[in-house]
């Protein structure tokens, strides 16, 4: 399953809000009915962090800025109000189908 | 402390092998499936290897089948990753991560591993 995602660069301001999308080859959603494809956050220098799963589902701490949606094909993460925090490269990867395959990353930057 | 821990990564020439490892800790490691990524130097993420909670079936990227073994002691709270016949197209950070295609949620700091003449 291939992943593509856009931009594959995002300049952003402090306070406004940011889009990435994130497109799958094939649908993601496996025989029980649930769609795995989860975005990650790596920051400069840090190993990758899960910020969101199944689409929609934020982890602990994760602020509530971060937002997952999408069906089918067709996914988007949103920050609502960038902060400087914010700034890093954001995966998406699909996990219905072995081997799990990313994105090819979003590098965001203020 | 730190919940997965890597180590074993270094410089090695092409068609070398080495072994990582992933100590874990803070959590019930016989409870989740684990798995190895890597990242080549400025690259994004590949999946290379995950293992079941009891060790009993494994899954390898088609890249590195036959040459890579995903194993885990869970008496000692470790995975481990034995990579033989190193290519250089190998070269690259691995991470150790909790969890597998659906439930991947906590990964290491990182080994790296250089394959070079």
């Amino acid at each position: 399953v291939v992943m593509t995602q856009s931009p594959l660069y995002l300049p952003v301001t402090l306070g406004q809000p940011a889009s990435i999308s994130c497109r799958s080859s094939q649908g993601l959603v496996n025989s029980h009915g649930d769609t795995h494809l989860t975005w990650y956050q790596q920051r400069p220098g840090q190993s990758p962090r899960r910020l969101i799963y199944q689409v929609s589902n934020r982890d602990s701490g994760v602020p509530d800025r971060f937002s997952g949606s999408g069906s089918g094909t067709d996914f988007t993460l949103k920050i609502s109000r960038v902060e400087a925090e914010d700034v890093g490269i954001y995966y998406c990867m699909q996990g219905t189908r072995w081997p799990g395959t990313f994105g090819q990353g979003t590098k965001v930057e203020i | 402390e730190v919940p997965l821990v890597e180590s074993g990564g270094g410089l090695v020439q092409p068609g070398g092998s080495l072994r990582l490892s992933c100590v874990a800790s803070g959590f019930t490691f016989s409870g989740r499936w684990m798995s190895w990524l890597r990242q080549a130097p400025g690259q994004g993420l590949e999946w290379v290897a995950n293992i079941k909670t009891d060790g009993t079936e494994q899954y390898y990227v088609d890249s590195v089948k036959g040459r890579f073994t995903i194993s885990r002691d869970n008496a000692k709270n470790t995975m481990y990753l034995q990579m033989d016949s190193l290519r250089v197209e190998d070269s690259a950070v691995y991470y150790c991560m909790r969890g597998a295609l659906y439930d991947g949620d906590l990964w290491g700091q990182g080994t790296l591993v250089t394959v070079s003449s």
